[in-house]
């Protein structure tokens, strides 16, 4: 069965701080993809990446940058330089194939509380 | 980007009512759309896969009979909650599958999400 694990609820952290956010997932299946969304207090999901199993290379966005490690199974989120905007709920997802109805599992969540 | 709406935004009814939520895909065809749900401080949990056409496939535990879903063009679910009570105030949140790119780049679209209060 596929998983999705954020073992940390709640972080705090003061502006300008870096910060990494992790995301742990199992699966079984040999492709597979993998995102993050970030959700501010609207509700509404916000896309930051898509992975796709076949390719390891980090990525970086401006101030955020993606840690993917298939070795550990783990995909980790970090933001440099922290803001008080970056404060929401962050989640990790693993994509089901779409042969077996392609929903995304999602991990519980990680809320980021940056204090200016 | 690709757009998904949903409707209403917030909705509050009484106990015993029935409330119906509109998930549109405004730009492009989802033969394939997700219904979530998530509770306070809570993570997602997708409650159904609606397919147009065909008949929405529901996770263990959710109630096919109190959660009617109907997917009846290529451009809107809807999701309707029968007879409704204050368990089911919920934030819920529809996704769109937009296959007009094939393999890796295929992807899903999330609606902004539906406040739900049943008092």
């Amino acid at each position: 069965a596929q998983k999705v694990t954020q073992a940390q609820t709640e972080i705090s952290v003061v502006e300008k701080e870096d910060v990494t956010l992790d995301c742990v997932y199992e699966t079984r299946d040999t492709t597979y993809y993998l995102f993050w969304y970030k959700q501010p207090p609207s509700g509404e999901l916000v896309f930051l990446i898509r992975r796709n199993s076949f390719d390891e290379q980090n990525e970086i966005s401006g101030r955020y940058s993606w840690n993917f490690q298939k070795s550990t199974s783990s995909f980790n989120f970090t933001i440099t330089a922290s803001q008080v905007v970056d404060s929401a709920v962050y989640f990790c997802a693993l994509r089901v194939p779409y042969n077996q109805g392609g929903k995304l599992i999602f991990g519980q969540g990680t809320e980021l509380s940056v204090k200016p | 980007g690709a757009v998904v709406s949903q409707h209403p935004s917030r909705v509050i009814c009484k106990s015993g009512t029935s409330v119906k939520i509109e998930c549109r895909s405004l730009d492009f065809q989802a033969t394939t759309m997700f219904w979530y749900r998530q509770f306070p401080k809570q993570s997602l949990m997708l409650m159904a896969t609606s397919n147009e056409g065909s008949k929405a496939t529901y996770e263990q535990g959710v109630e096919k009979d109190k959660f009617l879903i109907n997917h009846a063009s290529l451009t809107l679910s809807t999701l309707t909650v029968t007879s409704a009570h204050p368990e089911d105030s919920s934030f819920y949140i529809c996704s769109a599958r937009d296959s007009r790119l094939a393999g890796y780049q295929e992807t899903q679209y999330f609606g902004p999400g539906t406040r739900l209060l049943v008092l």
